[in-house]
């Protein structure tokens, strides 16, 4: 089974510095993974996602994420921190069921952005 | 609509009452996920719809639990003789019709049994 570790539950920043969330996944086969955000009172949001093409992965609001098997790693970074960064992400792996493509989220790293 | 909703965005029952949550979702999605989030943690799957196809209810945690969706439109999650256990959001999402497409989540249904 499919499964992603969130090292840290918990991440500080200030505005304007360097973001690192960590993701560790387990995986038989090479797998698809995702970074989904999510804001208070607001629903789920896709940040990117990989599927076995470029092993750096371009999302939205700046962030990307780089696949490295040898780790198995998918780490998250963006460069700047926003005030508006601060929110839960969630690393996702894919697990494909008969049918249907089955998310297994991990426990959620909530980032904190001070001014 | 522009996303998945749900309803009710809260509810709190109590020990051993049913309840039901309701998720629409994106129109032409034919793809529906039903997903639970305790407190502190992440998203676990409980059922899946695709079409008129059986579901796949590899997810839901007992037999107290059930979902129904008529065709491709509204599903409704029921929880029946509520557990405190069983305080948590429940997220609904919906995708296109097959394996890859993003599953775009609604808000939740905040779940509260006293």
């Amino acid at each position: 089974a499919q499964s992603v570790t969130q090292l840290d539950s918990h991440v500080s920043v200030s505005e304007g510095t360097p973001v690192l969330l960590r993701c560790n996944y387990s995986s038989s086969y090479s797998p698809s993974l995702f970074w989904y955000v999510q804001h208070p009172n607001k629903g789920l949001q896709l940040l990117l996602k990989y599927t076995s093409a470029a092993t750096l992965v371009k999302g939205i609001n700046g962030f990307e994420a780089e696949f490295r098997k040898s780790e198995t790693s998918f780490h998250l970074t963006k460069p700047s921190a926003h005030m508006s960064d601060a929110a839960e992400y969630f690393c996702v792996v894919s697990e494909m069921i008969t049918g249907f493509q089955k998310l297994v989220f991990g426990t959620g790293t909530r980032l904190l952005v001070s001014p | 609509g522009a996303g998945v909703s749900q309803s009710p965005s809260n509810k709190v029952t109590e020990k051993g009452k049913d309840v039901e949550l309701r998720c629409d979702p994106i129109s032409g999605h034919t793809a529906l996920y039903w997903y639970r989030q305790r407190l502190g943690q992440g998203l676990e799957f409980l059922i899946y719809f695709q079409g008129n196809s059986a579901p796949d209810k590899s997810g839901l945690p007992s037999d107290r639990f059930s979902a129904e969706r008529t065709g491709e439109s509204v599903s409704t999650l029921t929880i029946q003789r509520t557990q405190q256990e069983d305080s948590a959001v429940y997220l609904c999402a919906s995708s296109l019709e097959g394996s890859r497409n993003e599953q775009f989540f609604g808000p939740g249904t905040r779940l509260t049994v006293l």
